[in-house]
């Protein structure tokens, strides 16, 4: 069974510095690993995807990822945070060669305060 | 071009009604989804589907049924609505299970609300 942890609910930091959101996974095999932004009254943005390859994965808007296989985690971060990148981001995973379901996390509401 | 497109975006209707939303994508991909959030926010997979196989999550009520015209669409419907089906349907749609770029492409979500 797939499953799929954001351990906080909630993030907060100020403008310019750097942010984490963290995400641990449990999936049999290797994952395809996923991180999904939602504004409010939006829907879901694609900002990046670890599927094989350097660990460190580069995506929109400055975001980056990396990928821990000993760890089981993918943590979001961005060296300076933006007012505007205050949303709910979600961390997701999909089983390589399963159903192609994509599995999210719980979400983590990232607060950057002025 | 909207890439994921739902109608509507908003629905609101009464319990015992039988509805649809209607998902289209121009993207080439090969499997379509639907997701449903909750009012936490919770995202949880009602149905994939492509040309060979319908995945139907387990607990899903058999009150949903998605139908499929052609590989572009997929289309909810939802019989005898009830309170608890009030939430924010998202369609989606991928290649090759998501490691195609951009991975998961969704829709805006119809917030559907039964009064």
């Amino acid at each position: 069974a797939q499953s799929v942890a954001q351990p906080e609910d909630q993030v907060n930091v100020a403008e310019g510095n750097p942010l984490t959101v963290k995400c641990t996974y449990s999936v049999s095999g290797n994952p395809y690993l996923f991180w999904y932004v939602q504004y409010p009254n939006r829907g879901l943005q694609f900002l990046l995807k670890y599927i094989t390859g350097d660990n460190l994965v580069k995506g929109s808007y400055g975001f980056e990822a990396e990928f821990n296989k000993s760890q089981t985690s993918f943590h979001l971060k961005k060296p300076s945070a933006l007012v505007s990148d205050s949303a709910l981001y979600f961390c997701a995973v999909s089983q390589r060669g399963g159903a192609n379901n994509l599995f999210f996390g719980t979400g983590t509401r990232l607060t950057v305060i002025p | 071009d909207t890439a994921v497109s739902q109608t509507p975006k908003y629905l609101v209707t009464q319990m015992g009604n039988d509805k649809s939303i209607k998902c289209e994508q121009n993207l080439g991909h090969d499997t379509m989804y639907w997701y449903k959030q909750d009012s936490k926010k919770f995202l949880k997979i009602m149905f994939s589907y492509n040309n060979k196989e319908l995945i139907i999550n387990e607990t899903v009520p058999n009150r949903f049924s998605p139908k499929s015209p052609d590989k572009a669409h997929l289309n909810l419907h939802i019989n005898s609505l009830e309170l608890g089906d009030s939430a924010v349907y998202f369609c989606a749609s991928s290649h090759s299970g998501g490691s195609g770029i951009g991975g998961y492409t969704f829709g805006s979500g119809t917030r559907l609300t039964v009064v």
